[in-house]
């Protein structure tokens, strides 16, 4: 079954300003993945906070996770063209071994 | 060189037909999965290998069935194509099943259109 749920649905910003997208889920996690797909593409995985983090880095990436809320979000600084794609979060579980995805956030980025 | 590759990126075919989706991966990872995205982009798992081993069968209908001939290779049979199997199916592989801090690795994917 779904576990993750991006927030919004669909985006769009213009080039320099920040994106940010949510991602909410409904049971306790090891770790929350975020993955990036570009349009006709694979997915490629960004950054994974694990359950004991709150926040964390990666360029001009910064993921925060609130595990008393089962939230976690995804800012995207400075955002560029090239970071037009769709994000998706994903939980692995406690116990399991599937990492369940949410339906994604379509980020546009206007020149 | 890619790292999971799939084959063919792109299958059109009639309904009732059989097809197969091949997948290999060169890092060396013991797990690997196919995954389904349906036109609403979203995206469930199917099946899970582990060292040629089945881990993990979701709800999937009997007509899909996974094969795995040794750990870098996960091939997907569809038997019987029906209009609702049009999708984008996705290999992927990670070093372990479920670990800590796991990242899984995708394909390109195959789009499989059944007309």
């Amino acid at each position: 079954s779904q576990q993750g749920e991006e927030d919004p649905q669909a985006l769009s910003i213009q080039e320099g300003e920040n994106a940010t997208m949510n991602c909410s889920y409904k049971t306790s996690i090891n770790n929350l993945q975020w993955y990036r797909q570009n349009s006709g593409r694979g997915l490629v995985h960004l950054i994974l906070i694990r359950s004991n983090e709150r926040e964390k880095h990666s360029g001009r990436l910064r993921v925060t996770l609130d595990t008393s809320k089962k939230s976690s979000s995804l800012l995207i600084t400075a955002s560029r063209a090239a970071d037009t794609a769709s994000y998706f979060c994903a939980t692995l579980s406690g116990g399991s071994e599937k990492l369940v995805f949410g339906k994604g956030t379509k980020l546009t980025v206007n020149p | 060189d890619t790292a999971v590759s799939q084959t063919p990126k792109y299958l059109v075919t009639q309904m009732g037909n059989d097809k197969s989706i091949k997948c290999e991966q060169n890092l060396g990872h013991d797990t690997m999965y196919w995954y389904k995205q349906d036109s609403k982009k979203f995206l469930k798992i199917m099946f899970s290998y582990n060292n040629k081993e089945l881990i993990i069968n979701e709800t999937v209908p009997n007509r899909f069935s996974p094969k795995s001939p040794d750990k870098a290779h996960l091939n997907l049979h569809i038997n019987s194509l029906e209009l609702g199997d049009s999708a984008v199916y996705f290999c992927a592989s990670s070093q372990d099943p479920g670990t800590y801090g796991n990242t899984i690795y995708f394909g390109e994917g195959s789009w499989l259109t059944v007309v």
